[in-house]
């Protein structure tokens, strides 16, 4: 298993600012995911994290919104640039690791509630 | 398009029931599938998961069934008790690598 924590837990920001989450993982791990988490919604992935090179983003989402870095296997950041109120959403960072059956699954953080005013 | 969907957006038992959750996708081929379970504040914890050649999975009192046929899961919890009450997020793991997830279904036990 993984424990993964985040800062900070929440934040209220004002418009036009921009915000840096941090994620620590207690074990190496080769990839780390960013998910967003809109009221009663799905997790919606953001971007993939590998260290030593670029995140890989989903549709919808572009780096220089949200530029993520990955110094190292146990840490990742993610900010979230120039915000909107429509960014105000829940943040979780997560970790995968497979089983021996070789399933994956994935442990995520408390993630990092973010308002936007 | 690819979409999955959870039965309710709430689904409020009496203590001691059974609960079912279903969970329904369309147009994917899931390797697999996984339950979460939510609570308000946190990320989610897994609970369960399912390959695509098994139809019954359990764990205590959970149990999981996969029907690649009908495309769809559930998702029960026999003798429910309030320590139940949560989100359960259904999420498939796609043959692109990717894992899914549902909008999930707010779980409400009343004593």
């Amino acid at each position: 298993s993984a424990v993964i924590s985040q800062k900070p837990s929440r934040d209220i920001c004002q418009r036009g600012t921009s915000l840096t989450i941090q994620c620590q993982v207690d074990s190496q791990v080769t990839m780390m995911f960013w998910y967003r988490q809109q009221p009663g919604q799905s997790l919606t992935l953001i971007a993939t994290a590998n260290q030593g090179s670029e995140a890989t983003y989903e549709s919808g989402f572009v780096i220089d919104k949200f530029p993520i870095s990955r110094p190292n296997l146990t840490f990742s950041t993610l900010t979230v640039s120039n915000m909107s109120p429509e960014d105000s959403s829940i943040y979780l960072c997560s970790v995968e690791l497979s089983s021996r059956q070789g399933e994956n699954e994935q442990f995520f953080g408390p993630g990092t509630r973010l308002t936007v005013l | 398009s690819q979409k999955i969907e959870q039965n309710s957006e709430a689904l409020n038992i009496q203590e001691g029931k059974t609960a079912t959750l279903t969970c329904n996708y369309t147009n994917y081929s899931p390797a697999y599938l996984q339950w979460y379970r939510q609570d308000p504040g946190r990320g989610p914890v897994f609970l369960l998961l399912i390959r695509e050649n098994e139809k019954e999975k359990r764990k205590e009192r959970l149990k999981v069934t996969f029907d690649t046929t009908l495309k769809q899961s559930l998702f029960h919890i026999t003798a429910s008790q309030p320590a139940d009450s949560a989100t359960y997020l259904c999420a498939l793991y796609s043959s692109a690598s990717k894992i899914i997830f549902g909008s999930g279904t707010r779980l409400s036990i009343r004593p």
